[in-house]
Order: structure tokens, then sequence, then C-alpha cells
């Protein structure tokens, strides 16, 4: 059974930066590409970006270009996302999810738990 | 890419035949996906390839639609179909969502 297992919930002050993992279980971790989507409270669903585990290529939305960085550990088949200069607009879920097809970034099948980042002074 | 939704919001009943649309403002082929969300959940991709069905999801959910509009169909809803229904366009590594429909049971 694939899963995907998330890193606790977090509150960070404005301006800094916040670090959330991603473990992926159960598939061959550099098989699939692996994905981060953000959803705000009450809010839908906006795609910040993936990696590529097997090289490590990574391409990001346009809202978060400059400000995001996502890594994958095949050592510990564990997934990053980091996110800096923190506002209250990243206030948020961010879901880790991996592709489904071998190879393809098409298509967010297995999906993390969901991890709540609450930005508050 | 931006993908509209409509209706954002639908009341319904079990046992309805509900169609929710998908329009994106540039043709993107079938790399298409419906994903069903429920409070407090993550997503769960329902159909791909704008008409594919995933694997385990029952056959009252289909989708149909190439180009630029795409629909979501659940003939005879259930209470467990309560929930919002996102599409999500991936014709390249731009990928977006549209706004999301809520139904109401």
């Amino acid at each position: 059974e694939v899963q995907l297992v998330q890193s606790a919930s977090v509150v960070k002050n404005p301006g800094t930066t916040v670090k959330i993992s991603c473990k992926v279980s159960g598939s061959a971790f550099t098989a699939y590409y692996l994905h981060w989507v953000q959803q705000a409270p009450g809010k839908g669903l906006q795609w910040v970006g993936l990696v590529d585990p097997e090289d490590g290529q990574r391409m990001y939305a346009e809202n978060f270009q400059g400000r995001v960085t996502i890594t994958a550990d095949t050592s510990s088949d564990t997934a990053y996302m980091e996110l800096s200069s923190l506002g209250s607009e990243d206030t948020a879920v961010y879901f880790c999810a991996t592709a489904l097809s071998v190879r393809s970034f098409r298509y967010f099948r297995h999906w993390g738990q969901g991890t709540l980042v609450t930005v508050s002074s | 890419i931006q993908l509209t939704q409509s209706p954002s919001f639908l009341s319904t009943s079990v046992g309805d035949r509900v169609t929710i649309t998908c329009r994106a403002s540039q043709g993107i082929g079938s790399y298409l996906a419906w994903y069903q969300q429920k409070p407090g959940k993550a997503p769960r991709l329902l159909i791909y390839d704008a008409s594919t069905l995933q694997s385990g999801v029952p056959s009252r959910f289909s989708g149909s639609g190439s180009g630029t509009e795409f629909t979501l169909t659940i003939t005879s809803l259930q209470p467990e179909d309560l929930a919002t229904y996102y599409c999500q366009q991936l014709n390249s590594y731009s990928i977006s969502f549209g706004q999301g429909t809520r139904l109401e049971i």
C-alpha cells in the first residue's frame, strides 16, 4: 500500500522560512514525480510545484517562484518543500501527492494527509 | 491556463443526476482530471485523461470533453458524494485547478 506521511502542523512568524516533509512508502520513490499543493482555509487547490526524485528536476508555479524550494532525498524516500519570506497569505494546508504513472508528471494519485502551516506573530 | 467551473455551488437530492462543467481558457487536449474532496481530507482522483475512470471509483462517475470544455457527471447521486469537486489541467508543467464546485445534498 502506498503511503505518504507528512510532517506535523507548524506555526511560524512572518518573514521566516518553513520546511515540511513528505515520506513515501510502498512504492519506488524515484519512479514517480512528487507534487505539492496549497489549500488556504476555506479556499481551493493551488499547485505549488513538483520534483522528479530520479534526477532532482524541479518545476514551480509562477506564484511561488523565487520563494519555494522542493527537494527529494532518495536515501530516506522523503520529499521536502521549503517556503521562505512567509506572510499571512501562506497560512494553508500543504499536501504532497505522487503522480499516477511511472515517469509522468500527470495526475495526482496518492496524497499525504496534509500539513497545516500557520503564519502568525 | 485558467479553469472555470460551473456551478460553484449545487443543492441536490439523493438519486439526482448531477453535471459539473469545467471550461479552459485555451485548449488542453484531454489532459484534464477531476478530484473529489471531503471536508478535512485530501483530494481523491476520480477521472483522468478527461474520461478515464480511476480504479476503485464507482461507475456512477463519468467524464467527457476535450479541448476547452469538459463535464463531470454523477448519475444517481449518493449521500457519500457530498463533497467539493475540482477539475485540474495538466497540459504542461503549469498545472492549475478550477475553483471548485460544492455539492450539498
